[in-house]
């Protein structure tokens, strides 16, 4: 049972710019949910995404942006880069409907940094 | 809204001594707990989780937490500390009735081991 990769690992930007963060879910699992860890902190919700619908969003601004795909892999996009984006975003994937249990399985994230 | 508070940001233990790990929470209805390991440049691993079942839960490498109604707790515990328990562990409540599953973390607690 392959679990869930993201990539790239790490990656360095420049303010303005943009970034599309890639993620695989684990096999079986058509729900995947986007978290963002800055330094010191606990991650905190983006958004979730079941059947190829954004169907759940945290407190981020618009230029945060996803997509599923048939596959259930996903990406998340970030428009005009601030330095606060700087920080690990983790992928989470699950089974069954969008309500679940709250069990979430992560990948090891991709560090991003903001320069 | 629910939310956990982790009350140490810190622990220090030695090894085969016993590890506590403190998260108060507060919930408008009867909470989803987790705890999640993190790993240094690892993802998160699902300890253990409570979903209104038994009140005591065990969970993986010798962890168990108990919930606590009346003091609005979830703490972890574990008998004996071992090195490779020295990581970052989160207290989770999941968000449910949203439609979406969300996950709030705490700040986190740094568990550190020493020989």
């Amino acid at each position: 049972e392959t679990g869930v990769t993201q990539s790239p690992t790490h990656l360095i930007k420049t303010r303005g710019q943009q970034v599309t963060l890639r993620c695989s879910s684990q096999s079986g699992h058509n729900t995947v949910s986007w978290y963002q860890q800055a330094l010191g902190q606990g991650p905190q919700f983006i958004f979730q995404y079941y059947r190829e619908e954004e169907n759940g969003r945290g407190n981020f601004p618009p230029r945060f942006s996803g997509l599923q795909f048939p596959n259930y892999s996903s990406e998340l996009n970030v428009n005009a880069l601030e330095l606060d984006d700087s920080a690990l975003y983790l992928c989470a994937s699950s089974p069954g409907t969008s309500r679940g249990t709250g069990e979430l399985f992560f990948g090891e994230g991709s560090r991003l940094t903001v320069l | 809204a629910q939310s956990v508070t982790q009350l140490d940001s810190h622990v220090s233990v030695s090894e085969g001594t016993p590890v506590l790990l403190r998260c108060n929470y507060s919930s408008s209805y009867s909470p989803s707990l987790f705890w999640y390991v993190q790993h240094p440049n690892k993802g998160l691993q699902l300890l253990l989780k409570y979903t209104s079942a038994a009140t005591l839960v065990k969970g993986i490498n010798g962890f168990e937490a108990e919930f606590k109604k009346s003091e609005t707790s979830f703490h972890l515990t574990k008998p004996s500390a071992h090195m490779s328990d020295a990581a970052e562990y989160f207290c989770v409540v999941s968000s449910p009735g949203t439609g979406f599953q969300k996950l709030v973390f705490g700040t986190g607690t740094r568990l550190l081991v020493s020989p």
